[in-house]
């Protein structure tokens, strides 16, 4: 989805570096997502976001952490990259007062590989 | 811990087939939805079924849902080579998308 771009769309990195993985939308949504993927995991929760100062943890937020610079950005944050974070990471946005209000919106993806 | 188990993992069909996927859930939910993914691209949402409805219809694709059993399917039906993608069931709670659990995926490959 065009609305929602990611960036970088690939990145290859080493243990211990820290990353920033961005994420913007100009749908207008004020609600945000950080996912990973793996294989055979689908997708699992990191980080959302539902306005610019509220900050919640998902399913699996240890390693990482978020920034929410305005409403139409998101950034997630490894501190120091390990392996085992190798994965596809997706932002996703929102709007509950939108129409739809109960679907999702996802960008292309960061494939992420940690050396 | 993943909300929504699928099965199968992986399903090839020659075009023209059906294609059944299937999902279970563990809790309660305001409704379901499916998402599919092209091969290392984003999910783009495909159609939602309410708790208190039972079956609905998309085009090609038909969902029903037994929230007694907590499982879903998606049918697609007439399948093309363009179908090919992965499938999630996502269940969401809220009823606005605020937070959607996703399942593991189906992996479906469509051959001419």
């Amino acid at each position: 989805d065009a609305d929602v771009t990611q960036t970088p769309r690939n990145r290859i990195t080493k243990t211990g570096k820290r990353i920033m993985l961005e994420c913007s939308q100009t749908k207008g949504h004020d609600r945000m997502y950080w996912y990973r993927q793996d294989p055979g995991l689908g997708l699992r929760l990191i980080y959302y976001s539902f306005d610019v100062k509220d900050i919640n943890k998902g399913e699996i937020s240890d390693g990482y952490s978020v920034s929410r610079q305005a409403q139409a950005k998101f950034s997630l944050s490894l501190e120091s990259a390990i392996p085992n974070q190798t994965a596809l990471y997706f932002c996703a946005t929102s709007d509950p007062a939108g129409v739809p209000y109960n679907e999702q919106f996802f960008g292309p993806g960061t494939r992420l590989t940690v050396l | 811990s993943q909300q929504g188990e699928e099965d199968p993992q992986a399903l090839s069909i020659q075009e023209g087939e059906n294609a059944t996927m299937n999902c279970s859930y563990k809790t309660s939910i305001n409704n379901l939805q499916w998402y599919r993914q092209n091969s290392g691209r984003g999910l783009v949402h495909l159609i939602l079924i309410r708790s208190n409805e039972r079956e609905k219809h998309s085009g090609r694709l038909r969902v029903t849902l037994d929230t007694s059993k907590k499982s879903s399917s998606l049918l697609i039906t007439a399948s093309r080579a363009a179908d090919t993608a992965s499938y999630f069931c996502a269940t969401d709670a809220s009823g606005t998308a605020s937070k959607l659990t996703f399942g593991t995926g189906t992996r479906l490959q469509v051959t001419l």
